[in-house]
């Protein structure tokens, strides 16, 4: 069984642009959860999609924000970049009920 | 705030001995509990888990011990491998369809041949 993806790897942007990180879960599983890792303050929760609907949102800002579609893929968008969200951003599934998430290898996003 | 804390950032260990990891959380909500390994330029790998139902988990190598009263839980690796070396984070969550999890900032395990 695939694991989790996410696209692209790596991605440079500069400050004020949108980037738009795609994550594709494991087969069968609804749930997909994004999580931005930063050295200074770890891996912080943002938001939770099941069924297409958020069921979850982290302390996060208005400028992040994401979807997923009816085939669970999910999509996260950040807007007007700013520098400090240069971060590794990591996407989970999870089974429906099981508090076990998976995660995939992250993009890297750095914001010039 | 940090609800979910991992002390002395850095181990390291013989190849063959113990690694004891520890973490505290704050919120007596939690009632979920994970362990993930991370190498570098990968996500997390699942490891372990233990619900507050039990106090103790074990899975070949790896026991996670968990202590509801003292808001404490730690992971042991016997016997540590080189392979294990890598950045451990503990995780919390709140059963019942939340899968929100709060992370530890993680603890780097070197595992010396």
């Amino acid at each position: 069984k695939a694991g989790v993806t996410q696209t692209p790897r790596y991605l440079i942007k500069t400050r004020g642009q949108q980037v738009t990180l795609s994550c594709s879960p494991i087969s069968g599983h609804r749930s997909v959860s994004w999580y931005q890792q930063t050295p200074g303050q770890g891996l912080q929760f943002l938001f939770e999609y099941f069924s297409e609907t958020q069921r979850n949102k982290g302390n996060f800002p208005g400028r992040f924000s994401g979807r997923q579609f009816s085939n669970s893929r999910s999509e996260m968008n950040v807007s007007t970049l700013e520098l400090g969200d240069s971060a590794l951003y990591l996407c989970a599934s999870s089974l429906t009920g099981k508090n076990i998430q998976y995660f995939g290898a992250g993009t890297r996003l750095s914001v010039l | 705030d940090q609800q979910v804390k991992q002390n002395s950032p850095s181990l390291s260990v013989q190849e063959g001995r113990i690694s004891i990891l520890n973490c505290d959380y704050t919120n007596s909500m939690f009632d979920y509990f994970l362990w993930y390994k991370k190498y570098p330029a990968e996500g997390p790998t699942f490891l372990i888990s233990i619900s507050s139902i039990k106090d103790k988990n074990e899975d070949g190598r790896f026991t996670v011990f968990l202590n509801k009263s003292a808001k404490h839980l730690s992971l042991h690796i016997v016997p540590s491998q080189p392979g294990d070396s890598a950045v451990y984070f503990c995780a919390a969550s709140v059963l019942g369809g939340n899968n929100r999890l709060a992370f530890g900032k993680g603890n780097q395990v070197v595992v010396i041949p």
